[in-house]
């Protein structure tokens, strides 16, 4: 079946840091792949999303480009801000199926200054 | 602009006991969704409803009862909790089944003693 593994969190990383946040998947066929973001005490928000292989979904300084050669959807940021701090979940929905998304476990993210 | 409105925001249980956790949305999304989050599991799909009139089972509906009230209304009923059940609830609404973001409510923190 479907699945999508993220790295571990937490993530900690001073104010102006590069981030990466690793998102690799399992899926057949040609999956759209999403990033979602948690911010403490809300509900999960769209970030941003890819529909096809070399897309690359971007939104508030973050970057995310779907590989199929390697099934990857990393997240990225060249500078991020401590109110960046969130939990942020890879998903992936399999076009043409029921749209129930599966989600990685989430990786927390915390910016200090 | 409400989105997707949850409530209550949190409740305790004892074993046994019922309750129903309420969910709408105003943006006349035809899908809406019930999904519990858990520590180190990400987002789980309990049921799903893709149009008024419908109900689906998700990857965890044992415990749990829905109802498509209407277009706007979709509620998740436990009918004698669990401390198994102690979980974040969100629900979620999209335009359609295929490829469209969900919008996520705030969540209800429930737990069962």
């Amino acid at each position: 079946g479907n699945s999508v593994t993220q790295m571990e969190g937490p993530v900690t990383l001073s104010e102006e840091a590069f981030l990466t946040i690793n998102c690799t998947y399992t899926a057949t066929g040609y999956p759209s792949l999403f990033w979602y973001v948690q911010y403490p005490g809300e509900g999960l928000q769209l970030l941003l999303k890819a529909t096809k292989a070399d897309d690359k979904g971007s939104n508030k300084g973050f970057e995310a480009t779907y590989r199929k050669e390697t099934t990857s959807f990393h997240l990225e940021k060249g500078s991020v801000q401590v109110s960046d701090s969130a939990v942020y979940f890879c998903a992936l929905n399999y076009t043409g199926t029921a749209s129930k998304l599966t989600f990685g476990t989430g990786t927390r993210l915390q910016v200090t200054l | 602009n409400a989105g997707v409105t949850q409530t209550p925001k949190f409740q305790v249980l004892k074993t046994g006991q019922s309750m129903t956790l309420q969910c709408a949305q105003d943006m006349n999304h035809n899908s809406m969704y019930w999904y519990r989050q858990d520590p180190g599991m990400g987002l789980r799909l309990i049921y799903y409803s893709a149009s008024e009139g419908t109900t689906d089972k998700g990857e965890v509906p044992n415990g749990y009862n829905v109802s498509r009230l209407n277009k706007r209304e979709f509620s998740l009923r436990l009918e004698s909790a669990a401390p198994s059940q102690t979980s974040v609830y969100f629900c979620a609404s999209s335009w359609t089944l295929y490829n469209s973001p969900l919008h996520f409510g705030n969540g209800t923190r429930l737990t069962v003693t």
